[in-house]
């Protein structure tokens, strides 16, 4: 069964430095989201991607937040200069339908901020 | 604006017996509902959804749960745990407009975790 993968599943940085976050959605899937959540805090929205663009972002995702379709099957999250506060888990979805019920997620990426 | 909260963060239940986990939702329109599960290291999976349809909606792994608009409420359950049950579960809301359309930002609870004790 098709699934949605994440690398890396934990991923370390230092304050100020830069992290990219990957994704390999679905192959037939159209629609590409980044969640988070901050340890003992729900699972919150940041960006949905469609068509090469951003569809919709929270206002968590501000100027030092970014994501890319590179290529035909990578989705990726990047944070310019990391936070403490950016600690958290960080989930990848897709789906082949705006209107789709279901999205597909991936394992998760845990980021620290030393 | 939309909101979801389950009302557990920890519900522990023996082998055998029922399991329930609540959850309340506030929503400007009729919004979809959801439950996803997590097991340790995988990604989220849908168990079950409302969307308008049946208020007793039927999910994957004996899972059932009820929309009752009245309370606002769409608590999970299951008549009889197995230990496999054990897992974190998400209770998420879709965004919908005035249409019922859903669109695919969802709006998550904060988790419960849920124990089976053989």
């Amino acid at each position: 069964e098709p699934e949605v993968t994440q690398t890396p599943s934990h991923q370390v940085t230092q304050m100020g430095q830069e992290v990219i976050l990957r994704c390999v959605p679905i192959s037939n899937h159209l629609y590409f989201y980044w969640y988070r959540q901050i340890l003992g805090q729900k699972v919150e929205f940041l960006v949905s991607f469609y068509n090469n663009e951003i569809s919709e972002k929270s206002e968590i995702f501000d100027d030092q937040f970014s994501v890319e379709r590179p290529d035909g099957s990578n989705f990726t999250l990047k944070i310019r200069s990391t936070k403490l506060e950016d600690s958290a888990m960080y989930f990848c979805a897709s789906n082949n339908d705006e209107n789709s019920y279901e999205q597909y997620f991936g394992p998760g990426t845990r980021l620290t901020v030393t | 604006a939309q909101s979801v909260t389950q009302l557990d963060s920890h519900v522990s239940v023996s082998e055998g017996t029922p399991v329930l986990l609540r959850c309340n939702y506030s929503s400007s329109y009729s919004p979809s509902l959801f439950w996803y599960v997590q097991h340790p290291n995988k990604g989220l999976q849908l168990l079950l959804k409302y969307t308008s349809a049946a208020t007793l909606v039927k999910g994957i792994n004996g899972f059932e749960a009820e929309f009752k608009k009245s309370e606002t409420s769409f608590h999970l359950t299951k008549p009889s745990a197995h230990m496999s049950d054990a897992a974190e579960y998400f209770c998420v809301a879709s965004k919908a407009n005035a249409g019922g359309t859903s669109y695919g930002k969802l709006t998550f609870g904060q988790g419960t975790i849920l124990t089976v004790h053989p």
